[in-house]
């Protein structure tokens, strides 16, 4: 299938800047879903975005789903050096099939 | 909480060896995925099973083979290996007909190195 388009591909920010990440689709997804992976480490699940115009938070991380389903971004308040890692999208072109991941985007944060 | 287990961690192996890669999903769990990951990449989809059939193919090569066994673990075969595959392998696994809930659980990924 298809792959979303991520961007930035590395960020590398100041302990205490804010961070975002997006993820585009020419396509309307039915879902995306984010994914950390620590450097070393696994993909490990996030959140996911169902709804048009979607927004969840979890603490600092904010994760939005555009009106028209072809978007998503992932916000960082105040980074701190735990949010150290690349952070991925990904779809699903329907409930139960593989995920397709975008690039990913990699995240340093300086103390 | 019970998470995905995978075996061997690292495997080093040589060309023209052969490989096998396994995966314990988290119980209940009935549909198990495989992904391979190069340095610098995104997880790229291999194969899938659901009920120990294959669900989805991607791109996996003919030289590799898997299969589901009744306990549900799973068994990725690698034949006449190339450097090229030289890559981190996860395992991943999540539960069918749990309502949009379509999250996968990563395995902590073997690690092989051909030689």
């Amino acid at each position: 299938g298809q792959q979303v388009m991520q961007i930035p591909q590395y960020q590398h920010v100041q302990e205490g800047e804010d961070f975002t990440t997006y993820c585009n689709s020419s396509t309307t997804l039915s879902n995306i879903q984010w994914y950390k992976q620590r450097p070393g480490g696994h993909p490990v699940f996030l959140i996911q975005l169902v709804k048009s115009g979607e927004v969840k938070k979890q603490k600092r991380l904010t994760f939005q789903f555009g009106e028209a389903k072809k978007n998503s971004s992932l916000h960082i308040t105040a980074t701190q050096t735990t949010d150290v890692g690349t952070y991925f999208c990904a779809k699903t072109v329907s409930g139960y099939s593989t995920l397709t991941f975008g690039k990913g985007t990699m995240l340093l944060v300086s103390p | 909480a019970a998470g995905v287990i995978q075996s061997p961690r690292h495997l080093i192996k040589e060309k023209r060896e052969t490989a096998t890669l396994k995966c314990y999903p988290i119980p209940r769990h009935d549909t198990v995925y495989w992904y391979q990951q190069g340095p610098g990449q995104d997880p790229q989809f291999l194969i899938s099973f659901y009920e120990k059939m294959q669900s989805d193919k991607g791109s996996i090569p003919d030289r590799f083979s898997a299969q589901q066994f009744s306990d549900y673990h799973s068994e990725l075969n690698m034949s006449s290996l190339e450097l090229g595959d030289s890559a981190l392998y996860f395992c991943a696994s999540n539960q069918r007909g749990r309502l949009y809930s379509y999250e996968q659980y990563f395995g902590p990924g073997t690690r092989l190195t051909v030689t």
